[in-house]
C-alpha cells in the first residue's frame, strides 16, 4: 500500500453516462497525476496538478474529461457521456516535489 | 513520437537466477527514468529510479544501468524470486516531477 487510496475501485457503467473518480494522494504531496492503462499496455498520461492548479493535459484528455483538485488535496476525474472506448485502469499518483511518483490501486471502468 | 520501449515482452526464469530486463528509449533529453513493477490488479509500485547525470545505481536487489550514449535501459535483479514475478516498465521524464513516459512493459516469469 502506498497510501494514495483511489475510489471506487471498480465502476461499470452503460455507454453515455457520466463516472467520476476520485484520488487521495500521500497527505503532504503536492503533485498529483492522473494515467489511463489499457490491457497489456503502460499506463499513457492524462494530467497533473501541483497543489490545486492544472499545470498539463495529454491530448489524449479530450472534452469529455475533466479533472479538478479543488483544495490542493484530493483530485477528481470525471468523464462525460462515456464511450466503450473508455474502458481502462485509471490510475492516480502523487508525488513531493519532483521526487518519484507513487500510484494508487486505480479504479477499473467497464463501459457497457 | 517519443516512447520508452521494451526489448522483450516476457521472461521466463528459474528462482535464484539473475535476471535482466532492458528498455531503450528515443528521447535523448531525459532526465530521469524509473522502473515500476506491476502486479495484477495492482497500480504500478515504484522500484528503482535514476538521474541522466549518473550511470548505474543499486538497491536492495536490484541495480539499474543507463547507457546515454545507446539510450539503453536495464534493471538486474538478483537471486530472482516468485515474488517478483509480475509486468516491469521503465518509464522516463524529460523533466523531473511531469509527465512520466511508459512503454510497454516485460512480464517476468519465476519459476521454483
Amino acid at each position: 500500500d502506498t497510501g494514495v487510496s483511489q475510489d471506487p475501485r471498480h465502476k461499470i457503467t452503460k455507454r453515455g453516462q457520466n463516472v467520476t473518480f476520485r484520488c487521495d494522494p500521500i497527505s503532504e504531496h503536492n503533485r498529483l497525476y492522473w494515467y489511463r492503462q489499457t490491457l497489456g499496455q503502460g499506463p499513457e498520461f492524462l494530467t497533473y496538478f501541483q497543489n490545486e492548479a492544472q499545470l498539463e493535459k495529454s491530448r489524449l484528455l479530450s472534452d469529455r474529461f475533466s479533472a479538478e483538485r479543488p483544495k490542493g488535496s484530493f483530485s477528481t476525474l470525471e468523464i462525460q457521456r462515456t464511450e466503450q472506448g473508455d474502458s481502462a485502469m485509471y490510475l492516480c499518483a502523487s508525488s513531493l516535489h519532483v521526487n518519484e511518483q507513487f500510484f494508487g490501486p486505480g479504479t477499473r471502468l467497464t463501459v457497457l | 513520437g517519443e516512447s520508452v520501449g521494451l526489448h522483450l515482452p516476457t521472461l521466463s526464469v528459474q528462482e535464484g537466477d539473475n535476471s535482466i530486463i532492458n528498455c531503450a528509449y528515443s528521447n535523448s533529453a531525459s532526465d530521469y527514468f524509473i522502473w515500476y513493477k506491476q502486479e495484477s490488479g495492482k497500480g504500478p509500485q515504484f522500484i528503482i529510479d535514476i538521474r541522466s547525470n549518473m550511470d548505474k545505481r543499486q538497491g536492495q536487489r536490484v541495480t539499474v544501468l543507463l547507457n546515454k550514449t545507446v539510450k539503453h535501459l536495464s534493471l538486474q535483479i538478483a537471486a530472482t524470486q516468485p515474488g517478483d514475478s509480475a509486468v516491469y516498465f521503465c518509464a522516463e521524464n524529460v523533466q523531473a516531477g511531469t509527465a512520466l513516459i511508459f512503454g510497454k512493459g516485460t512480464t517476468l516469469s519465476v519459476s521454483s
